[in-house]
């Protein structure tokens, strides 16, 4: 039962370096999504998808850049890494209807020094 | 700006007391799911709401959506150590989920 499977779990990035979170979804969800957790903090989505070729910003997107060129994957870029960036990045995917749920994968830690 | 306003944002209560989490909006949601996330791991849902109005029971936990599909509550009775932890709600519109700040548990024993 793997779920939502996010790699890596934890990164440091030096200031202005680029790097890819990878996201990937065994579920043939259609809705695949990005948040952003800051500390005792909730969740703000970032990008999401409705289908393989489609994203769309959502609340925070600047700054990171994402594709999904199949139904399972959907990975995050962030091309040039500032501090603002320091966070825990979650990656969920959900399946079409309005009486669904967001399964989340167990998260990326990154900090950018 | 927050689409979900969550409150209170932390709460210390000792075990065996009664406590009510609210998350409120001025927009309509399809859905409104309540999550509960431990430290380094993601957020798991724990209930979602669907009609106006609608109550449902998770052993001591009670959660209603509003009659306008704008709000909802989380209440637990007689709190439990093991209840420690942040809670989320999260309001859908057309498939995307927006959640509240969250509100951090701490049920001492």
């Amino acid at each position: 039962n793997a779920g939502v499977t996010q790699t890596p779990k934890f990164r440091i990035l030096k200031i202005g370096q680029s790097m890819t979170l990878q996201c990937a979804q065994d579920m043939n969800h259609n809705y695949m999504y990005w948040y952003r957790q800051d500390p005792g903090m909730g969740l703000k989505l970032i990008y999401y998808s409705v289908g393989a070729g489609i994203t769309d910003k959502g609340e925070v997107p600047n700054g990171y850049n994402v594709s999904r060129s199949t139904t399972e994957d959907f990975p995050l870029r962030l091309e040039l890494a500032a501090p603002s960036q320091t966070s825990v990045y979650f990656c969920a995917s959900s399946s079409i209807g309005t009486n669904t749920e967001a399964f989340f994968g167990q998260g990326t830690r990154l900090t950018v020094v | 700006t927050q689409l979900l306003e969550q409150s209170p944002q932390f709460l210390s209560i000792q075990e065996g007391e009664n406590l009510t989490v609210y998350c409120n909006s001025s927009s309509v949601f399809s859905s409104l799911q309540w999550y509960r996330q431990e430290p380094g791991e993601g957020p798991v849902l724990l209930v979602t709401v669907v009609t106006g109005g609608e109550v449902k029971k998770l052993k001591r936990l009670t959660f209603q959506f509003g009659d306008a599909r704008k709000d909802s509550s989380l209440h637990i009775t007689a709190a439990q150590p093991g209840d420690t932890g942040l809670y989320l709600c999260a309001g859908a519109i057309f498939n995307k989920f927006y959640f509240g700040s969250g509100t951090k548990l701490n049920v001492k024993p």
